[in-house]
């Protein structure tokens, strides 16, 4: 398998435009997290998704953020507007069961 | 409020000597806890793991103590080595499977 996919890799964007972010998790996997890495606060989890439903979505920051799941092999995170706070290190994790997490490469997001 | 603590952010050691990163967490429901490994543009990588119910794990170069009491786990790397100089972060769970990650520690492994 070639593990959790992610794109872009990169993304440098002007505040007030949408951004939107892959995730492509490994098959077989029931379970898909999207996290947020900053200096401050180091790893977030932001969302996360059992067999495509979102279960808990208290970490999503604003309203201005959106995660969509439409089946088991695809999931996006939406920024809509952004703004310069946003950027950050961009993680998709997935996992089966009560498994270590595996997690993909990210998305460095800049927002200028 | 952050429910798992690295308070060290680096951490420098000489190749072959013991590395020690240190990790607190405040809710006494946790029962699964992990270290994680991160190298620059990549995604953090699973490194081990140990349940409340133990209080050391062993993976060859690579121990994590829990001490339950304290709510405190460290993991130990000895010897270290060159290709170990990464950023670690320490995770946490209840039942459910979200996990809760400190800040992170930078080790640097001086050759």
């Amino acid at each position: 398998d070639a593990g959790v996919i992610q794109s872009p890799r990169h993304e440098v964007t002007e505040m007030g435009q949408e951004v939107t972010l892959r995730c492509k998790p490994i098959s077989g996997h029931d379970y898909l997290f999207w996290y947020r890495q900053t200096m401050m606060r180091g790893l977030e989890l932001l969302i996360y998704f059992n067999n495509n439903v979102p279960i808990d979505d208290s970490g999503m920051p604003e309203d201005r953020f959106s995660a969509k799941m439409p089946n088991a092999s695809f999931s996006t995170l939406k920024i809509q507007p952004s703004e310069p706070r946003d950027s950050a290190v961009y993680f998709c994790a997935s996992v089966s069961g009560a498994d270590e997490q595996f997690f993909g490469p990210g998305t460095r997001l800049t927002v200028l | 409020d952050q429910q798992v603590k690295q308070n060290s952010p680096s951490l420098s050691v000489q190749e072959g000597r013991i590395s020690i990163l240190n990790c607190d967490y405040t809710n006494s429901m946790f029962d699964y806890f992990l270290w994680y490994k991160k190298y620059p543009a990549e995604g953090p990588t699973f490194l081990i793991s140990i349940s409340s119910i133990k209080d050391k794990n062993e993976d060859g170069r690579f121990t994590v103590f829990l001490n339950k009491s304290a709510k405190h786990l460290s993991l130990h790397i000895v010897p270290s080595q060159p290709g170990d100089s990464a950023v670690y972060f320490c995770a946490a769970r209840t039942g459910a499977n979200n996990l809760f990650f400190g800040t992170g520690t930078r080790l640097t492994v001086i050759p």
